[in-house]
């Protein structure tokens, strides 16, 4: 079983489209998160929820929008796109609480935006 | 505030090479120490962790100890291979809040 899914894997639009990215962990974590890395693989965290609250929310453009249905589901949608949010995106998630541990990605969401 | 500085690549070695990636980190006490590694096409996957001053992470050959007086997390492997071949990021888990913080990541290639 797949600990942490996103789908869609390839994602190819149009500017000023609309479009979402979906999420899903079933390893029973009550954080999950938004990363975005760029060509050069610098990796930029964009969201964090727990427990279906916003606890991080980084500078990102307010054209995207993170949605939390339960704790084992966050979505990314995203507004009027732009050629510069070309890049892939990742979902990750973690156990809330002490520091030992660690996360756990999705495989990436590689979104291109002509 | 916390953060994580990692040396750039990108880093090509011959097979059977040493490899040591640098490592270091500004945090408040003692967070937890991780090196993740993306293999082309891939999503991140933890590779090793050290949770306290000391304290050795080993994984497949990888090894990273945890240095409070260099506030360093060194990679090493003493003999790399052609599968090794990925970018690899350090990381820390602060210890005030839930919050991950990456270095820019090296790419490593390495040559049969």
């Amino acid at each position: 079983d797949t600990a942490v899914s996103q789908t869609p894997k390839y994602l190819v639009t149009q500017m000023g489209n609309d479009k979402s990215i979906k999420c899903e962990q079933n390893l029973g974590h009550d954080t999950m998160y938004w990363y975005k890395q760029d060509s050069k693989k610098f990796l930029k965290i964009m969201f964090s929820y727990n427990n279906k609250e916003l606890i991080i929310n980084e500078t990102v453009p307010n054209r995207f929008s993170p949605k939390s249905p339960d704790k084992a589901h966050l979505n990314l949608h995203i507004n009027s796109l732009e050629l510069g949010d070309s890049a892939v995106y990742f979902c990750a998630s973690s156990r809330r609480g002490g520091s030992l541990d660690t996360q756990y990605f999705g495989p990436g969401t590689r979104l291109t935006v002509l | 505030g916390d953060s994580v500085t990692q040396m750039e690549g990108p880093v090509t070695l011959s097979e059977e090479a040493f490899l040591t990636i640098n490592c270091t980190y500004t945090a408040t006490g003692y967070p937890s120490l991780f090196w993740y590694v993306q293999y082309p096409g891939e999503g991140l996957q933890l590779l090793l962790k050290a949770t306290k001053a000391d304290d050795k992470g080993s994984n497949k050959g990888f090894e990273a100890t945890y240095r409070k007086e260099t506030t360093s997390f060194h990679l090493e492997k003493g003999s790399v291979q052609v599968s090794d071949s990925a970018v690899y990021f350090c990381a820390l888990r602060s210890i005030t809040g839930n919050q991950f913080y990456f270095g820019t990541g090296t790419s490593l290639t390495v040559i049969p």
